[in-house]
Order: structure tokens, then C-alpha cells, then sequence
């Protein structure tokens, strides 16, 4: 079984819907939880951090953290063309050097 | 404002050669980390080093992987006798401190072994 699961998509939305990515996860000792935006050739960028469990809003972006599920969502309102991209979710425990990424999810959000 | 700086973007060796990535971390940050993404896989940790130490190379393969971290100069993950298992792409990260939980990442190295 993997550490995170994520369902590769690819998924396809008109401009300006609500976006739901979600990830699940086997290891209960993970506490850090991260969503990261890919570009095309381009390196993972940071999005959103949460910790533990609860809900993040930023923006256009809601993190959301279900620890008794092992389930974390990413939730993008009133999407735009520029959303476009793979989503990547990763966490890790305390005091761990290395994050667990899922597979990524591939959005394309059309015009 | 430079963030993580990796070369060469894209790098072709022939199998049984070697392949030397090098990354330069953001500004300010003395903590490197190395990923590999597989194709359709996600990106899975190598190795975590410190100016002069390696701090965790956990994920690192046995033979003929090796990562390190100078007091000057880049960090060099170092590819030897290259397979072509080891096609992927190479992403180098920084942290200004310790905990993995932030880190930022640069544009990768695709390595493509002929």
C-alpha cells in the first residue's frame, strides 16, 4: 500500500467552478500536510501548509485536513485557465527530512 | 531574487556513463534535498544534506548514487555507470532551516539515458 494515494485525473472544468483535489494517506503519525502546483517542466511550487487538522483558506484555495479519515482536500473556487496544472499533495511527520508526495493530479480548467 | 537554481535543464547520457547534476539553493538557505519523479509516479525523497553532511540519504540507491554538498559551491548528485532505470527527472529543494515541511523547489534536471 502506498504512503499517499491521489487520483491522477487528468480533470477538466469550465472556468470558474469549484475544484475538489483530494488525497488519502496510511501513515496516522503524519501531522504536516501540503498541496504543491506544478507547472509543465517547472518545479513543484508551495500553495498551501497546514498543520495537523482543520481547515486553510488563501485566496482562491481551502486546504482541508481530516486526520481521523487520513484525507486532505484542496479546494479551488472560481477557477481560472492559469489553474491549470498538476496538483501535488505531500506530508510528512515531525522531525521527518523527507515529504511523501501523491502521484499528482493533472486540472486543466478551460476557457 | 534567485530561487533554486538547477543545471543543466536537460541532460542525455549514454548508458554506463556518469551524470553529474548541480543545484544552487535559494539565498539564505543551508539545507538541500533531492527528489527523483518517475514517470506517473510522484516524487520520492533521496537524499537531505547540510553544508559538508549528509544529514539522511535514506532514499538514496545503494550503488552508484552519491550526493554532496561542499562548503563552497553547488550541491552535486552524482549518477555513475547511468542505467536506463535512471531516466527521470532530478528536482533539487531548499530549506532555510530544518523540518522538511517547506521547501521550495527548483526547475529539475531531466536525465534521459540512451
Amino acid at each position: 500500500q502506498k504512503e499517499v494515494e491521489q487520483d491522477p485525473g487528468p480533470l477538466s472544468v469550465p472556468e470558474g467552478a469549484i475544484v475538489s483535489l483530494n488525497c488519502t494517506y496510511s501513515n496516522s503519525a503524519f501531522q504536516y500536510f501540503m498541496w504543491y502546483r506544478q507547472y509543465s517542466r517547472k518545479g513543484p511550487e508551495l500553495l498551501m501548509y497546514t498543520y495537523s487538522s482543520g481547515n486553510k483558506e488563501d485566496g482562491r484555495f481551502t486546504a482541508q485536513v481530516d486526520k481521523s479519515s487520513k484525507y486532505i482536500s484542496l479546494f479551488i473556487r472560481d477557477s481560472q485557465p492559469s489553474d491549470s496544472a498538476t496538483y501535488l499533495c505531500a506530508m510528512t511527520q515531525t522531525g521527518a527530512n523527507n515529504l511523501f508526495f501523491g502521484t499528482g493530479t493533472r486540472l486543466t480548467v478551460i476557457p | 531574487n534567485a530561487g533554486v537554481m538547477q543545471n543543466p535543464r536537460h541532460l542525455v547520457r549514454r548508458r554506463g556513463q556518469e551524470a553529474r547534476l548541480r543545484c544552487s539553493p535559494m539565498k539564505g538557505h543551508s539545507h538541500v534535498y533531492w527528489y527523483r519523479q518517475l514517470p506517473e509516479e510522484g516524487l520520492k525523497f533521496m537524499v537531505y544534506l547540510q553544508k559538508e553532511n549528509i544529514i539522511d540519504e535514506s532514499g538514496m540507491p545503494k550503488e552508484r548514487f552519491s550526493a554532496e554538498f561542499p562548503k563552497e559551491g553547488p550541491s552535486i548528485l552524482r549518477i555513475q555507470q547511468v542505467v536506463r532505470g535512471d531516466s527521470a527527472a532530478y528536482f533539487c529543494a531548499s530549506s532555510p532551516g530544518t523540518g522538511g515541511e517547506k521547501l521550495f523547489f527548483g526547475s529539475g534536471t531531466q536525465l534521459s539515458v540512451l
